[in-house]
C-alpha cells in the first residue's frame, strides 16, 4: 500500500515568488491535514480536510496561504506571495478516522524562501 | 488551549541502557496522548497512543509510555536503547473533551542519540 506523498521534497523560492505543495494521502483516508514545522519549533496544525470540505483552518497564518482539495482525494497548498517566515518544512498527513486514529504522515517538502 | 512541552531538546544514552524522553501537555479536560518518532528523511510515524484504560502504552520498538494524570505527563521509555532508535521523538495531544474537531498539538521534539 503506498503511503502519503508530497511533492516537492525541496523548494528554494525568491520572496514573492509563488510555491505550490502537494499531497497524496493514502487511498481511502477521508481526512488529509496539513502541518508546518520551522526548525526546532513545534509541529503547527494548518489545516484539516474530511474528503474535500474545511474541516478546521484555524492554524492557516494569513491569507497567503490557500489549501484545496478537489475531488475529497490529493490536496494543494499554495503560498502566493511567499515571505521569509514562510520558509519550514510541510507535513501532510491522512488519516481513516479522527480523533483517537493514529495519522499517517509523508516525508515533508521543505520550504525555503531567500 | 491544548499545548505540550518536551523539555529536553536533546537526550544521550549508551546502547543497552534505559532511555526516558519526557512530556508534559495541558489540556481543560482529558487528553489524547501519542508518540510519533521522525528517522532521518523521513516522515513521522507512529509509535503508541493512550485512549483510555491501562496507564502503561505499550507501542512499537520495544517502546512503552505511562500516563500520569496528577503530574499531567505521559514520558516515552524502553528498557534497553539500540543505535537504531536514533530519532527525533514527538508528543502529541487532543483535548477529548473539548466537542468538534481540535487539532492534533504537537510539542517541538526532542532528538535521541543512542551512542554505541
Amino acid at each position: 500500500e503506498a503511503g502519503v506523498t508530497q511533492f516537492p521534497s525541496h523548494s528554494v523560492i525568491e520572496k514573492g515568488q509563488t510555491v505550490t505543495l502537494r499531497c497524496d494521502p493514502i487511498s481511502g483516508h477521508d481526512n488529509l491535514y496539513w502541518y508546518r514545522r520551522v526548525m526546532g519549533k513545534e509541529i503547527k496544525f494548518l489545516l484539516h480536510f474530511v474528503k474535500e470540505s474545511k474541516q478546521d483552518e484555524s492554524g492557516m497564518p494569513n491569507n497567503r496561504f490557500l489549501a484545496e482539495r478537489t475531488g475529497g482525494t490529493y490536496s494543494t497548498l499554495k503560498v502566493q506571495p511567499a515571505e521569509l517566515e514562510d520558509s519550514g518544512v510541510y507535513f501532510c498527513a491522512s488519516s481513516v478516522e479522527w480523533g483517537t486514529g493514529e495519522l499517517f504522515f509523508g516525508e515533508g517538502s521543505r520550504l525555503t524562501v531567500l | 488551549a491544548q499545548s505540550v512541552a518536551q523539555p529536553e531538546d536533546q537526550v544521550n544514552v549508551a546502547e543497552g541502557n534505559p532511555l526516558t524522553v519526557k512530556c508534559t501537555y495541558s489540556v481543560s479536560g482529558n487528553p489524547y496522548l501519542f508518540w510519533y518518532v521522525q528517522y532521518p528523511n523521513r516522515g513521522l510515524q507512529f509509535l503508541l497512543k493512550y485512549i483510555t484504560g491501562d496507564n502503561l502504552v505499550k507501542g512499537s520498538y520495544g517502546f512503552e509510555a505511562e500516563f500520569n494524570k496528577s503530574q499531567t505527563s505521559f514520558h516515552l521509555k524502553k528498557p534497553s536503547a539500540l543505535v537504531s532508535d536514533s530519532a527525533l521523538y514527538f508528543c502529541a495531544v487532543r483535548d477529548r473533551t473539548i466537542s468538534g474537531n481540535t487539532p492534533l498539538v504537537f510539542g517541538k521534539g526532542t532528538r535521541l542519540s543512542v551512542i554505541a
